[in-house]
This record gives C-alpha cells, sequence and structure tokens, in this order.
C-alpha cells in the first residue's frame, strides 16, 4: 500500500510564475490536509479538504493560494504570482478520518522562488 | 486555540546517552497529542500520540512519552540513542477535530 505521494519533490519557479503541487492520499483515505513549513519552522496547517469540499481553509493566505481535491485524481495546492515569500516546504497529510486518527504525511514538495 | 512550545531547538547528545525532548501545550479545549520525527529531506513520520488512558505512551524506536495534564506536557524520552536518531523532533496537538498545531522542533544531533 503506497504512502502517500507528492510530487513534484522539488519545484523551482520563477518570481510571477505559477505553481502546482500534486498529492494522493493514501488508498482508503478521503480526508486531505495541506501544510506548509518554512524554513526554520515547524508546520503549519493550510487548509483541509474532503472529496470536492473545501472543510477549513482558515491557514491559507488570503490571496494567490488556492486548494482542490476533486472526485478523480489527487489534491492540487496552487499558488498564482509566486513571490520568494511562497519558498518553503509544502506537506500533505491524509487520514481516514477525523478526531485523533493518524495522519500519514508525504514526503513534501520543496519549492524555490528565484 | 492551540499552542505548542518546544523549550529547546538543538539537543546535542552522545551516542548510547538519553535524552529528553520538552513539550509544553495550552488549549482551551481537550487534545490528542503527538510527537512525529522528520529525518533530512523526507517527510513526518509518527512516534507516538496519546488519545486517551495511561498517560504513559510507548511509541516505535524505543522513545516514550508522558503526559501530565497539570503541568500541559508531554516530553519525549529514549534512554539510550542511536546515530541513526538524529533528525528533527516535532510535538503537535490537535483537538477532537483534525487541525495539527505543530511546535518550532527540536534537532536532536547525536555524535559518536
Amino acid at each position: 500500500n503506497a504512502g502517500v505521494m507528492q510530487n513534484p519533490r522539488h519545484l523551482v519557479r520563477r518570481r510571477g510564475q505559477e505553481a502546482r503541487l500534486r498529492c494522493s492520499p493514501m488508498k482508503g483515505h478521503s480526508h486531505v490536509y495541506w501544510y506548509r513549513q518554512l524554513p526554520e519552522e515547524g508546520l503549519k496547517f493550510m487548509v483541509y479538504l474532503q472529496k470536492e469540499n473545501i472543510i477549513d481553509e482558515s491557514g491559507m493566505p488570503k490571496e494567490r493560494f488556492s486548494a482542490e481535491f476533486p472526485k478523480e485524481g489527487p489534491s492540487i495546492l496552487r499558488i498564482q504570482q509566486v513571490v520568494r515569500g511562497d519558498s518553503a516546504a509544502y506537506f500533505c497529510a491524509s487520514s481516514q478520518g477525523q478526531g485523533g486518527t493518524e495522519a500519514f504525511f508525504g514526503q513534501g514538495t520543496r519549492l524555490t522562488v528565484v | 486555540a492551540q499552542s505548542v512550545t518546544q523549550l529547546d531547538s538543538q539537543v546535542p547528545v552522545f551516542e548510547e546517552a538519553p535524552v529528553e525532548l520538552r513539550c509544553n501545550y495550552s488549549s482551551s479545549v481537550s487534545v490528542y497529542l503527538f510527537w512525529y520525527v522528520q529525518y533530512p529531506n523526507q517527510g513526518l513520520q509518527l512516534l507516538l500520540k496519546y488519545l486517551s488512558g495511561s498517560t504513559l505512551v510507548k511509541g516505535i524506536n524505543g522513545f516514550e512519552a508522558e503526559f501530565n495534564k497539570s503541568q500541559t506536557s508531554f516530553h519525549l524520552r529514549k534512554p539510550s540513542v542511536h546515530i541513526s536518531d538524529t533528525a528533527e523532533y516535532f510535538c503537535a496537538v490537535s483537538p477532537a477535530a483534525y487541525k495539527l498545531s505543530f511546535g518550532a522542533g527540536t534537532t536532536v544531533t547525536v555524535r559518536a
């Protein structure tokens, strides 16, 4: 059973370009979470999605960031018009349910904006 | 809202010595508690979790943690570390919902 798969592992974008980060949850998991890890900091919650629904996006920046988890296919975190401050590691996690059930993390996508 | 404070940002330790990583949290509601490990350029791996019951929780790789409700702490311990334990360790809390709130992390460096 494959774990949480994120791609690409490394992504370099020039300022002003778009970044698309993909996350395929573990088989049987319908809950997906995105976290961002800035240098020298812990992970910060961004968004929680279930299939076709955004449950909580309270951690998402108000502009340029969006996320989706379609009925078919991976979850996508999209960053438009990237800036240098967006450089970070973005982790996706998935779980079977809520309430303390274990969230399994992917290996992350390291975004570098040049 | 919840917050997590990891009291040590760097912990150097010699191989086969014990190690303790300190974690304090604050929350207005009951929470679940977790410790994750992150090896260089890897994702996070769950070491152990406290949901309810016994306050002493045993995890993988010989780690254990003790939940202290009165002190709102969840310190992680290992009696004898190996070189392979060199990594970053994150304490996290989650209310009876879904969001994990992470501490800033503790980097453990094990030296021979």
